[in-house]
This record gives C-alpha cells, sequence and structure tokens, in this order.
C-alpha cells in the first residue's frame, strides 16, 4: 500500500469547518482513498472513501485533488465529538483488506 | 445492539501466564480481524480470517494463536504474556475479503504487570 502523509495534529473551533488534509503522491490507480477516525479511548470507525470524484455522506466530504495526490476530509461544522485521530489510507482495490494506519492528524475542537 | 463486541473490556495480568480476548460480531460478517494499538498508539494489523479460515497472518509471535470457531466469533488466545504485550487489541470486521469497510470493536486494554 502506498504511503500517505497527515499533519501530526491540528485545532479548529465548534460549528467551523476543518479542512483535513493527506497528500499521498504515489497513489495507483487502483488505490482507494479511506478515512477513518479514532475517538478517545474507541476503536476506530469509517468515515468516507473515493477514488476520483469527491464524495460526501453523513459525516463528512472527501474532496480529491485532480491528479489524486492529494485529497482532504471536510467537516462542514466541526463539534466537540468529532474531536479525534483521523487516518488516512489508500487502500489498493486488488489487495487483502488490511488497514495499514500511519500516525494520522490529532484533531482538536475547542468549544 | 452492539454490531462489534469484546470481552473483557479490561485485563489486568501477571508476566508468564495465558489469557483469552473474545470477539463477536452481529453484523453478519464473514471476515473478522485483530489490530493491536501499542503504547504510542500506532495500530497494526495482526491476523485476519475469513469463513474460519485464517488469511491474514503478520509478524506475531507465535505465543499468540487466533481461533474462529464461527464466522461471528474471532478469539485471541496469548501465552506466556511478556510486558511489551501490553496494548488494546482491537477486533475488526467486515463483508468479504476485498476493500470494505471494517467496523471495530470497542478494544481490550491488556496491561502485563
Amino acid at each position: 500500500d502506498a504511503k500517505t502523509t497527515q499533519p501530526n495534529s491540528m485545532e479548529s473551533n465548534e460549528e467551523e469547518p476543518v479542512h483535513l488534509p493527506c497528500n499521498h503522491s504515489t497513489i495507483s490507480g487502483t488505490d482507494y482513498i479511506h478515512w477513518y477516525r479514532q475517538l478517545p479511548s474507541q476503536g476506530p470507525e469509517y468515515v468516507i472513501h473515493g477514488l476520483t470524484s469527491n464524495v460526501n455522506n453523513r459525516m463528512a466530504s472527501l474532496a480529491i485533488a485532480e491528479d489524486r495526490k492529494s485529497s482532504t476530509l471536510i467537516l462542514h461544522r466541526a463539534t466537540l465529538r468529532d474531536a479525534a485521530v483521523y487516518y488516512c489510507i489508500l487502500r489498493n482495490g486488488g489487495a487483502t483488506n488490511k488497514l495499514i494506519f500511519g500516525t494520522g492528524t490529532l484533531l482538536a475542537v475547542q468549544p | 445492539d452492539t454490531a462489534v463486541s469484546q470481552t473483557p473490556k479490561y485485563l489486568v495480568t501477571q508476566m508468564g501466564n495465558d489469557k483469552s480476548i473474545k470477539c463477536e460480531q452481529n453484523l453478519g460478517h464473514d471476515t473478522m480481524y485483530w489490530y493491536k494499538q501499542d503504547s504510542k498508539k500506532f495500530l497494526k494489523i495482526m491476523f485476519s480470517y475469513n469463513n474460519k479460515e485464517l488469511i491474514i497472518n503478520e509478524t506475531v509471535p507465535n505465543r499468540f494463536s487466533p481461533k474462529s470457531p464461527d464466522k461471528a466469533h474471532l478469539n485471541l488466545h496469548i501465552n506466556s504474556l511478556e510486558l511489551g504485550d501490553s496494548a488494546v487489541y482491537f477486533c475488526a470486521s467486515s463483508a468479504g475479503t476485498a476493500v470494505r469497510t471494517q467496523y471495530f470493536g470497542p478494544g481490550t486494554r491488556l496491561l502485563v504487570l
């Protein structure tokens, strides 16, 4: 699986949008971009994933650069419950289903 | 209803003991996993089972032995526990072995003294 690079930490204010970046310059054509997050003292949870087009779901939006070498997870209105470590993970469409976690981005949300 | 559950939630034990952690999922998934999160919060896969068959076995000491009695259960038995085994162990499940969303349990916090 190709490598991803994320900032170690970010800070946001409650009810403001948050843009969490991820660089994946060695992404291959069959790599999906997945985002998981881990809230304090909980297991990781799926957030969103995409291949080429931008994606929206009830939790977040995923904006994928045209060359696919970077992507941005967008939380439209951060809440205190969004404080977590966010992991950007590349998953090869033909590979076995193992998640390779990096260090992620620790998001702090201020009231 | 809890989708992926683990027992126990906390486990404190002495070095050299043998212990088991249990995992159950009620999502109807056929693939289950064990991940380990160490003290530096680094998460790494250990094992994966599909339909009770081992399909992923990372470089884990053979003191760790997973067992899948059926598709809904994946247990982890650890022999001769060492201090370095102290970690949080997460179970997860997914529908199939291709690139599928994984659903994680709440974790078992193991402390070896």
